[in-house]
């Protein structure tokens, strides 16, 4: 099984882009990579989805690099909404287990 | 998320009762997952379920049962609730593995 690792806790700025990295050093072939945003009291919501190289949509781009060992979560331009825990999620190749990081805490000051 | 909701939103029961939570979608997916949730630990996985009557085991299984008896519906119990149980309690489901999974408002579930 994928095993991630994230930074526990990430502070920002209004207007400043924030990248959040997520290691995964045994991702398997068919794995894909996915990033989810948990506001308190709620469920995560899915925010990107990637195999390889870069992915790009309406609110965040996802790149990982050639050997997919890590991926980065780029948020362009951060509003205090964007306040949250971000998971990184590895998984859906050769398994059924979809197994969660502890997640990074955002905290965006005005 | 539409399409996935969480019986009951929040339970306070006591120490050795059972105790059952119940998960429903209406998006015919065909895997469903039980996660708990504490602080430090992210979401961990229960159970999951890939197929009605197919179901395993996840990172932190003990304690805990599931059943799918429909495509719709997947319920977690707790057969003898302990403390360690205390958790808030999330449901998911995707219709593939390579497709984002939708969640529900979680459960939150207090044993005394």
């Amino acid at each position: 099984l994928a095993k991630t690792t994230q930074p526990i806790s990430m502070d920002s700025y209004e207007g400043q882009e924030v990248n959040i990295t997520c290691s995964h050093n045994n991702i398997a072939t068919n794995d894909y990579i996915t990033w989810y945003q948990q506001f308190p009291s709620q469920g995560p919501r899915f925010i990107i989805q990637g195999y390889k190289t870069k992915v790009t949509n309406e609110v965040a781009s996802l790149f990982i690099p050639a050997d997919r060992k890590s991926s980065t979560l780029s948020l362009p331009r951060v509003s205090l909404s964007d306040t949250a825990v971000y998971y990184c999620l590895v998984g859906g190749g050769n398994t059924d287990k979809l197994i969660f990081g502890t997640g990074t805490r955002l905290q965006v000051f005005p | 998320d539409a399409g996935i909701t969480q019986s009951p939103r929040h339970k306070v029961t006591e120490t050795g009762t059972p105790v059952t939570l119940r998960c429903h979608q209406t998006e015919n997916h065909r895997y469903m997952y039980w996660y708990r949730q504490d602080p430090g630990h992210g979401l961990r996985l229960i159970h999951y379920s890939y197929g009605v009557k197919d179901t395993d085991k996840g990172e932190v299984s003990d304690g805990y049962s599931v059943s799918r008896s429909k495509t719709e519906d997947f319920l977690l119990t707790l057969e003898s609730a302990t403390s360690s149980q205390t958790s808030v309690y999330f449901c998911a489901s995707t219709q593939g593995l390579d497709q984002p999974q939708h969640f529900g408002d979680g459960t939150r579930l207090s044993i005394l």
